[in-house]
């Protein structure tokens, strides 16, 4: 199993672009959440979704949307960029909820200009 | 509240010496803590967990306690090693146990 991917590694953005971050997992896990991690800020919960076609806000939702149209994808995506969107973004799933082992993916560094 | 907080911020020790890294937890239905160890540009990775119906648990030289009525669980590293050196963070479930909510991280530095 790759477990869990993330796509791109590393992307720089202008302000106003927009984009969307792939996660993907194949250990058919039903639970799918995506953080931001900020240097002393841990790390935080934008989007959650616990099944296919159900997504649900996290603690920072705002300039973010998320669709699970499959059990294996969570794409996130930013609609205009801007430079407080500048952070390492995790993806990770867990089996069934969010309070069991969540396996997270090996991030992506984003850098809004 | 959904707050989650650690101390103390950073921790420096001997090698060979035990590290405590303690979390406190806002929501009284939290029902879940885990603990997760993130190396220099890693992935974070859940080291060990504990549940709201056990006091203690154990793994090797990690252990993590906890204290429902004061709200606060603490992580152990005994015998600690160079390879030990990372940012530790304590999560709390909340929302209906169905979210984590992640405290801001420990570094912890092994001194060999």
């Amino acid at each position: 199993n790759a477990g869990v991917t993330q796509t791109p590694k590393f992307q720089v953005l202008k302000t106003g672009q927009s984009m969307t971050l792939q996660c993907a997992q194949d250990m058919n896990h039903e639970y799918m959440s995506w953080y931001r991690q900020d240097p002393g800020m841990g790390l935080r919960l934008i989007h959650y979704s616990v099944g296919a076609g159900i997504t649900d806000q996290g603690e920072v939702p705002n300039g973010y949307n998320v669709s699970r149209s499959t059990t294996e994808d969570f794409p996130l995506r930013l609609l205009s960029a801007a430079p407080s969107q500048t952070s390492v973004y995790f993806c990770a799933s867990s089996y069934s909820t969010g309070v069991e082992t969540q396996y997270f993916g090996p991030g992506t560094r984003l850098l809004v200009l | 509240g959904e707050n989650v907080e650690q101390h103390p911020s950073t921790l420096s020790v001997q090698e060979g010496d035990s590290a405590v890294i303690k979390c406190t937890y806002s929501d009284s239905a939290s029902n879940y803590f885990p603990w997760y160890k993130q190396e220099l540009g890693k992935r974070p990775q859940l080291i060990i967990d504990i549940r709201s119906n056990v006091g203690e648990k154990k793994d090797q030289r990690i252990a993590v306690t906890l204290n429902k009525t004061a709200k606060h669980f603490s992580l152990h590293i005994t015998e600690t090693q160079p390879e030990d050196s990372a940012v530790y963070f304590c999560a709390a479930s909340i929302h209906g146990n169905n979210r984590l909510a992640f405290g801001k991280g420990n570094q912890v530095v092994v001194i060999p």
